[in-house]
């Protein structure tokens, strides 16, 4: 049972370039989120799927899009990446029903030049 | 929306004393209320949360937070701080009225010297 995973753990892109960050869960979770973490800041949602089909925008959606692919997979994608996207991304999940707790994936962590 | 409120970027204690990790929030109805843990290069740990009942909730490796509803506060607790506990902790929380908007504190550095 390997939780949450993310590939990749790191990237380098330059600016105006695109790219997608993999998550993918095998707790059979509905629910399934993308976090920002930027220091002093604290993590932030960028976007999560509450169940397959479904997306909705959190925080800080800006310059994201995502793909719930099927159950399991989550996608976050950059079209045109910029130098204030770099940061540490995290994908949680979370099995549906009232305070449920959010597990989290081992990070990205993405510099933009 | 909900917000929580870290108010130590950094908590300094000797191995073996005992240790708080403060947490304030502010949220329209009730919360749920949780505790993560960050090691260095890893992903958020789950250590206890709050959703109802006895206001004392306790969680991994010893360590136990408070609800106090009338200070909106949900401080970690240890008892005796292990060198082994110094990581980056992050309280969050969740209205119970929108099960997905979880907001986190800003975070505070615990570094426990020998």
């Amino acid at each position: 049972n390997a939780g949450v995973t993310q590939t990749p753990k790191f990237q380098v892109l330059k600016t105006g370039q695109s790219m997608t960050l993999q998550c993918a869960q095998d707790m059979n979770h509905n629910s399934m989120y993308w976090y920002r973490q930027d220091p002093g800041m604290g993590l932030r949602l960028i976007y999560y799927s509450a169940s397959e089909g479904t997306t909705d925008k959190g925080e800080v959606p800006n310059g994201y899009n995502v793909s719930r692919l099927n159950k399991r997979e989550f996608s976050l994608r950059l079209e045109s990446a910029a130098p204030s996207q770099t940061s540490v991304y995290f994908c949680a999940s979370r099995l549906a029903g009232r305070g449920n707790t959010q597990y989290f994936g081992p990070g990205t962590r993405l510099t933009v030049l | 929306a909900q917000s929580v409120a870290q108010p130590e970027d950094q908590v300094n204690v000797a191995e073996g004393n005992p240790l708080t990790v403060k947490c304030t929030y502010s949220v329209s109805g009730n919360p749920y209320l949780f505790w993560y843990v960050q090691y260095p290069n890893r992903g958020l740990q789950f250590l206890l949360k709050y959703i109802t009942g006895d206001n004392l909730v306790k969680g991994s490796y010893g360590f136990e937070a408070e609800f106090n509803k009338s200070q909106t506060s949900f401080h970690l607790k240890k008892p005796s701080a292990l060198v082994s506990d110094s990581a980056l902790y992050f309280c969050a929380v969740r209205d119970r009225g929108n099960n997905n908007d979880m907001r986190f504190g800003a975070g505070t550095r615990l570094t426990v010297k020998p």
